[in-house]
């Protein structure tokens, strides 16, 4: 079964700009979750979608944005960059999140650098 | 809420000797499930171990095991027989279980674990 893979891997961009950052989660789970690490420090929630809808937000602003597509990828959207947005950022897919030990599973993450 | 601390943000062992990362929790869901995950510099959060807060007994998975002190709320992790591939930073996280509670994880701020040959 394949992972979850995250593109790109690598990107900057300035500040003001749109950064779209694409998940493509691992087989058989129907649940994805962003998070942003930024150096340094553990990784934060942004939102998690499920059934193409999201239910679950952490604390951030509504210039972060997602969408989840009919086969489960995902993608996360950020409007009006600022330089604190620099981060990796982090894509996990996984099934039940009802069950307990349902573990996430995570892509490498796309590094993103604001100018 | 819920909080992680992690209070070592570097540790070294020697190769073959085993190794105790910190972790303590605070949290008010009654249910609660606490994740170990396992970050090398390629960025990628690699699942180590899964402690239920029900479980009666500690886990352990390999080479990793949990010892889960619920009064004292903590989860930390042992490491035995560390290797060079262990050197990689290590998360502690949890997740609320109860009914109404939010299914995102919480990491705590990392452990940098460097195995000396």
């Amino acid at each position: 079964e394949t992972g979850v893979t995250q593109s790109p891997t690598h990107l900057i961009k300035t500040r003001g700009q749109q950064v779209t950052l694409r998940c493509s989660s691992q087989s058989g789970h129907n649940t994805v979750s962003w998070y942003q690490q930024a150096l340094g420090q553990g990784p934060q929630f942004i939102f998690q979608y499920y059934r193409e809808e999201e239910n679950g937000r952490g604390n951030f602003p509504p210039r972060f944005s997602g969408l989840q597509f009919p086969n489960y990828s995902s993608e996360l959207n950020v409007n009006a960059l600022e330089l604190d947005d620099s981060a990796l950022y982090l894509c996990a897919s996984s099934s039940n999140l009802a069950s307990g030990a349902n573990v996430l599973t995570f892509g490498a993450g796309s590094r993103l650098t604001v100018l | 809420a819920q909080k992680i601390t992690q209070t070592q943000p570097g540790m070294f062992v020697q190769e073959k000797e085993a190794v105790t990362l910190d972790c303590t929790y605070d949290t008010s869901d009654p249910s609660y499930g606490l994740f170990w995950y396992k970050q090398p510099s390629s960025g990628e959060m690699i699942f180590l171990i899964y402690q239920g807060s029900y479980d009666q007994q500690n886990a352990t998975e390999g080479r990793y095991s949990l010892n889960f002190q619920k009064a004292r709320k903590s989860a930390n992790l042992v490491i035995s027989a560390s290797q060079l591939g262990d050197s990689a930073m290590y998360f502690c996280a949890m997740r609320g279980l109860s009914s109404g509670s939010a299914r995102q994880l919480t990491f705590g701020s990392g452990t940098q674990l460097t195995v000396l040959p």
